[in-house]
């Protein structure tokens, strides 16, 4: 059983295009994220829902909106992708609690290409 | 504010040799700290964390690691690598009562037969 599932695993669109990014996670966590990493592997957070509440909103160009329908799940939408869009996105889960000091899971990543 | 430094960008090290993956990091608070492990095409996958207590934590694979507070660091070490330890290893912290994990810019580890 995966824990934190995204889909789908390999996205190719063309620029202008909108797509949309699904995670879910089966361990019971509270709290989901999206984080990009870019084709020099850099990892940074873009999002962060705890309990359906946006916690994290880094720097992202507003094309980018998440969504949380519930706990479970966290979904990622981009508007009129460009090419910079071009990466890898990961989405994570934790329970953000005085035990588990925000361990975060990952999901296997979503390779997103714009050409 | 926080920030993660891996100064090694490539590691090469032959099978069955020790390997030292450095990780230094800055914050002027309570820390907690965690190392990832990437396989080629794969997401991220959990290696070890220290949150409190013993400074020197063990994870998967038999990679250990050390938290020094006075250094700043928190090295990760395998006394004898395999082909298959072959990836991306990120190191990562987190402040107390921050949501964030704050990502090094990795070290890729290869490992020559």
């Amino acid at each position: 059983d995966t824990a934190v599932s995204q889909t789908p695993k390999y996205l190719v669109t063309q620029m202008g295009n909108d797509k949309s990014i699904k995670c879910e996670q089966n361990l019971g966590h509270d709290t989901m994220y999206w984080y990009k990493q870019d084709s020099k592997k850099f990892l940074k957070i873009m999002f962060s829902y705890n309990n359906k509440e946006l916690i994290i909103n880094e720097t992202v160009p507003n094309r980018f909106s998440p969504k949380s329908p519930d706990k479970a799940h966290l979904n990622l939408h981009i508007n009129s992708l460009e090419l910079g869009d071009s990466a890898v996105y990961f989405c994570a889960s934790s329970l953000l609690d005085r035990k588990n000091k925000n361990i975060q899971y990952f999901g296997a990543g979503t390779r997103l290409s714009v050409l | 504010a926080q920030s993660v430094t891996q100064l090694d960008s490539q590691v090469p090290v032959f099978e069955e040799a020790p390997v030292e993956l450095r990780c230094n990091y800055s914050s002027s608070v309570s820390v907690y700290l965690f190392w990832y492990v990437q396989y080629p095409n794969q997401g991220l996958q959990l290696l070890l964390k220290y949150l409190s207590g013993s400074t020197l934590v063990k994870g998967i694979n038999g990679f250990e690691a050390e938290f020094n507070k006075s250094q700043t660091s928190f090295h990760l070490r395998k006394p004898s690598v395999h082909i298959s330890d072959t990836a991306e290893y990120f190191c990562a912290v987190s402040e107390d009562s921050s949501y964030k994990l704050i990502f090094g810019s990795g070290t890729r580890l290869l490992v020559r037969p």
